[in-house]
């Protein structure tokens, strides 16, 4: 069974740095990965998507990446801003692409 | 406007009563889950539906019940019988079958036991 973990699971920053969050899953069949973000209280929404045969995707300050074969995927946000402080989570799909298995979440705040 | 709804955002029940929380999706699409989120913590899969008439029971099914009789709407039960209700619950929507799936969510109802 599919097992995903995030590390830290909450982060401080100050303004304008760079950072990295981590999720690593155990079964390397994984067959795609998103990000998402979630504000308090609020429902999810999807940052970004890696289908299976891509190794990473960007949109504007984000690039995730996914690496099967280490069972990793890293979300990379450069220079952060206060309004990036949320919690993000990464999620793993199985191979019919509709099952869905969440990490616990990075608690990230980005100090002004 | 396209989306997912659900309601009430806050939801109490007293200690043996069954509870019916709501999800609506103007997506068109096929296929819709509940989830269920505690402090601090990850989602957890309690229902799933494909398609209409027929639903699936995730990792934490025990103690809730669903139905879908139409495409649009997917409501949760929680029973009596779930012995931890408190938690946020969250409903999302997406069209399965593709090479790539995206999962679309709600805003989540917040259900206290008292």
């Amino acid at each position: 069974k599919q097992e995903v973990t995030q590390i830290p699971a909450a982060l401080s920053v100050p303004e304008g740095e760079n950072l990295v969050l981590n999720c690593s899953f155990t079964d390397s069949a994984i067959y795609n990965l998103q990000w998402f973000r979630q504000d308090p209280g609020k429902g999810l929404t999807s940052l970004l998507l890696i289908q299976s045969s891509q190794r990473e995707q960007t949109s504007g300050r984000l690039n995730a990446s996914l690496d099967k074969s280490s069972g990793r995927s890293t979300l990379y946000i450069a220079a952060s801003q206060p309004g990036d402080s949320a919690t993000y989570l990464c999620a793993g799909s199985n191979n019919a692409g509709n099952m869905l298995t969440f990490g616990g979440g990075t608690r990230l705040m980005v100090k002004p | 406007d396209g989306g997912i709804t659900q309601s009430p955002k806050y939801l109490f029940r007293k200690e043996g009563q069954n509870v019916t929380l709501s999800c609506e999706q103007n997506l068109n699409h096929d296929a819709m889950y509940w989830y269920r989120q505690d402090p601090g913590q990850g989602l957890r899969l309690i229902y799933y539906s494909q398609i209409v008439n027929d639903f699936q029971k995730g990792d934490i099914a025990e103690g809730y019940s669903v139905s879908r009789e139409k495409k649009e709407s997917f409501p949760l039960t929680v029973t009596s019988a779930q012995k931890n209700p408190t938690a946020f619950y969250l409903c999302a929507s997406s069209t399965p079958g593709l090479a790539v799936m995206r999962q679309f969510f709600g805003p989540g109802t917040r259900l206290t036991v008292l």
